[in-house]
């Protein structure tokens, strides 16, 4: 009953390091998202794939990479982290059928740039 | 102008009444509407979706669509304190498959 996995659940970075977010989803699902929260900001989609082999800018996607590495796995990539990345980071996927769609969210993944 | 705008609140009700909760969009290729609640700390969990124009209740909760005036509401009948957390609308844009959430509105149940 894993659903959508996120690792780490917590991470401290030095301002440049890079980092990867690591997702997989056990649901099958096609599409799969990564966003991130910070207060007052609600979510924020940083970058999505809709289905394997294909990914796409979201609304905030600039010092982000993404690999849609499989139908399972999704991830997320830090090349040089900034303080401004400090955030909640949620992956998410969902079956991508236009209506009654349901999209699930792991459970988050900590990051503070210092 | 964000896709998906939500009053912050918070909005504050009394343990019973009826909390009204608010949510404009400005992509009319929108299909489906979503409201999901987090708890501080945790992950989003889906409360209900809509993609119909009209009502949609399911137990206390009641979804209202209005696809011409671009609004989303949710009620929240019979308001419990364990009711208080961020409401988080979200429209998902079949065109682009992807879903755009807006800020979220705070909500207090107060005993």
């Amino acid at each position: 009953n894993a659903g959508v996995t996120q690792t780490p659940k917590f991470q401290v970075l030095k301002t440049g390091q890079s980092m990867t977010l690591q997702c997989a989803q056990d649901m099958n699902h096609n599409s799969m998202y990564w966003y991130r929260q910070d207060p007052g900001m609600g979510l924020r989609l940083i970058y999505y794939s809709a289905s394997e082999g294909t990914t796409d800018k979201g609304e905030v996607p600039n010092g982000y990479n993404v690999s849609r590495l499989n139908k399972r796995e999704f991830s997320l990539r830090l090349e040089s982290a900034a303080p401004s990345q400090t955030s909640v980071y949620f992956c998410a996927s969902s079956s991508g059928d236009t209506s009654g769609n349901t999209i699930y969210f792991g459970e988050g993944s900590w990051l503070t740039v210092v | 102008q964000k896709e998906v705008e939500q009053n912050s609140g918070p909005l504050s009700v009394p343990e019973g009444a009826i909390a009204s909760l608010n949510c404009t969009y400005s992509d009319r290729g929108s299909q489906s509407f979503f409201w999901y609640r987090q708890y501080s700390g945790k992950s989003p969990e889906l409360i209900m979706f809509i993609y119909s124009n009209g009502d949609k209740e399911d137990g206390r909760f009641t979804a209202q669509l209005n696809k011409a005036s671009q609004y989303v509401s949710l009620l929240i009948r019979d308001s419990q304190p364990s009711d208080s957390a961020t409401y988080l609308c979200a429209a998902f844009s079949g065109g682009y498959n992807k879903l755009i959430f807006g800020a979220g509105t705070r909500l207090a149940v107060h005993p």
